[in-house]
């Protein structure tokens, strides 16, 4: 299966633990983005990142979130410290370059207790 | 601010109907345009996508029609299929790709 993978499936966690969301990309693909989804509400983007490069974060929240996409492995997202808000579905994606069909993971449920 | 909007939640289809879903934004800047489907408990879907120079595309059963001095794109599904039951959402992006803005989803029923 050469999609997007994404884990866990689904993440519970309790107020002020760590959570942290792994994205392998499509093979071949090297940029990745990442999308969160509240309830009753559409994908909103976070961040953008090429390996090793953070290109942009301007829909990241900015204190406890942090986004890596290391040379080697899956691309991370971190939550530290979480809150019942930080309650959503977790979307990553990826393309190719050139490419502007993006593909998305199957997503990462978090729940916070 | 939602950029992109999609103002009908829900839509409702006899099988063998057309299905058409509405989307408008109002970014100007945006050039790129796409639907997605998605099921539930799993990731969005690329249906198919145009681009601002044109005015329509085709994909089998599926047409986007885009309207820029409207600002308002639509897909069509036609014949309807239950299988199409699903939430379709609209996206756009100002970079042929990049950081894509979402609608909220229409949510389509097509009965038997």
């Amino acid at each position: 299966n050469a999609g997007v993978m994404q884990n866990p499936r689904h993440l519970v966690r309790r107020r002020g633990q760590e959570a942290r969301l792994r994205c392998s990309p499509m093979k071949g693909h090297s940029h990745v983005y990442w999308y969160r989804q509240l309830p009753e509400e559409g994908l909103k983007f976070m961040v953008y990142l090429q390996k090793e490069n953070i290109i942009d974060e301007s829909g990241m929240p900015k204190e406890r979130f942090s986004a890596e996409f290391p040379k080697e492995g899956p691309s991370i997202l971190r939550i530290q410290q979480v809150v019942r808000g930080d309650s959503a579905a977790y979307f990553c994606a990826s393309t190719g370059q050139g490419n502007t069909e993006a593909f998305f993971g199957q997503g990462t449920r978090l729940t916070v207790v | 601010d939602q950029q992109v909007k999609q103002n009908s939640p829900s839509l409702s289809v006899q099988e063998g109907r057309i299905s058409i879903l509405n989307c408008d934004y109002t970014n100007s800047m945006f050039d790129y345009f796409l639907w997605y489907k998605k099921y539930p408990a799993e990731g969005p879907t690329f249906l198919i996508s145009i681009s601002s120079i044109k005015d329509k595309n085709e994909d089998g059963r599926f047409t986007v029609f885009l309207n820029k001095s409207a600002k308002h794109l639509s897909l069509h599904i036609v014949p309807s299929q239950p299988g199409d039951s699903a939430v379709y959402f609209c996206a756009a992006s100002a970079n042929s790709g990049y950081a894509l803005n979402f609608g909220k989803g229409t949510s389509l029923l097509v009965t038997p």
